[in-house]
C-alpha cells in the first residue's frame, strides 16, 4: 500500500516560515492535498490540489509538490497556526485514500 | 452552506456493533462521495472507505473490509457506518467527510463534526 511519511514536529518563532514535508513514492504524480487539525476540532482543508487555497484560508499557507517530496509552507508563522497538519492522496492504482502521518506544528 | 451532522457519542462493549449517521445538508446529497475516516486518541487519521450516494456502490479499506458497511438513505439526505465485531483498539473519533467527485480522487472538502465510539466492558 501506499505510504507516506511526514517528520512528528516543526517548530518555528512567530513570524517565521515553516514547512512540512510529505514524502511518499512518485509523489510528485499525484495530487496531494493538506489538512489542519487542531485539538477537539474535525480537520479543516488548507491546501488542494498540491498548492490551491480554499476561500478563506490566508496567502500564508501554501504547498508545493515534485519527485518524491510535497511541502507546506506557511509563512510568517503565528500562534493560531498551531496544529496538526495532515497531507493525503488518492491511490489511483488501488482507488484508496492515504493520509500522512501528521506533523505537529509548535510556534514558540 | 454544506454541514455534515453527526449521531452522538456511543459506548458500546467489545463484540459489538456500532452504527454512525451523517445528515447532509445544504448540497445535492448524491453530488458527493461520502467518506469515512477515523481517529484513535492521539493518533493521526485513518481513511475506512466512501460510499457514492448515487450508485449506493462502497468501497472499503482492507483493513476493515469484513468489518464495516456503508450505506445511505437518499430520502433523508443521510449516510451511515455500521462496523461490527468491535474491540477496544476500535474506541477513537469517527468522521464523516464530503468528496466532491474529481478525476485525480477529489480532496475532503467538508467534515462532521466527529462521533466519539468508545468500545469498553
Amino acid at each position: 500500500s501506499y505510504v507516506l511519511t511526514q517528520p512528528p514536529s516543526v517548530s518555528g518563532a512567530p513570524g517565521q516560515t515553516a514547512r512540512i514535508t510529505c514524502g511518499g513514492s512518485n509523489i510528485g504524480i499525484k495530487s496531494v492535498h493538506w489538512y489542519q487539525q487542531k485539538p477537539g476540532q474535525a480537520p479543516v482543508l488548507v491546501v488542494y490540489d498540491n498548492s490551491d487555497r480554499p476561500s478563506g484560508i490566508p496567502e500564508r499557507f501554501s504547498g508545493s509538490n515534485s519527485g518524491n517530496t510535497a511541502t507546506l509552507t506557511i509563512s510568517r508563522v503565528e500562534a493560531g497556526d498551531e496544529a496538526d497538519y495532515y497531507c493525503q492522496v488518492w491511490d489511483s492504482s488501488s482507488d484508496l485514500y492515504v493520509f500522512g502521518t501528521g506533523t505537529k506544528v509548535t510556534v514558540l | 452552506q454544506v454541514q455534515l451532522v453527526q449521531s452522538g457519542a456511543e459506548v458500546k462493549k467489545p463484540g459489538a456493533s456500532v452504527k454512525v449517521s451523517c445528515k447532509a445538508s445544504g448540497y445535492i446529497f448524491t453530488g458527493h462521495y461520502m467518506h469515512w475516516v477515523r481517529q484513535a486518541p492521539g493518533q493521526g487519521l485513518e481513511w475506512m472507505g466512501w460510499i457514492n450516494p448515487h450508485s449506493d456502490a462502497p468501497t472499503y479499506a482492507q483493513k476493515f473490509h469484513d468489518r464495516v458497511t456503508m450505506t445511505r438513505d437518499t430520502s433523508i439526505s443521510t449516510a451511515f457506518m455500521e462496523l461490527s465485531r468491535l474491540r477496544s483498539d476500535d474506541t477513537a473519533i469517527y468522521y464523516c467527510a464530503g468528496v466532491v467527485p474529481a478525476l485525480n480522487g477529489g480532496y475532503f472538502q467538508h467534515w462532521g463534526q466527529g462521533t466519539l465510539v468508545t468500545v469498553s466492558s
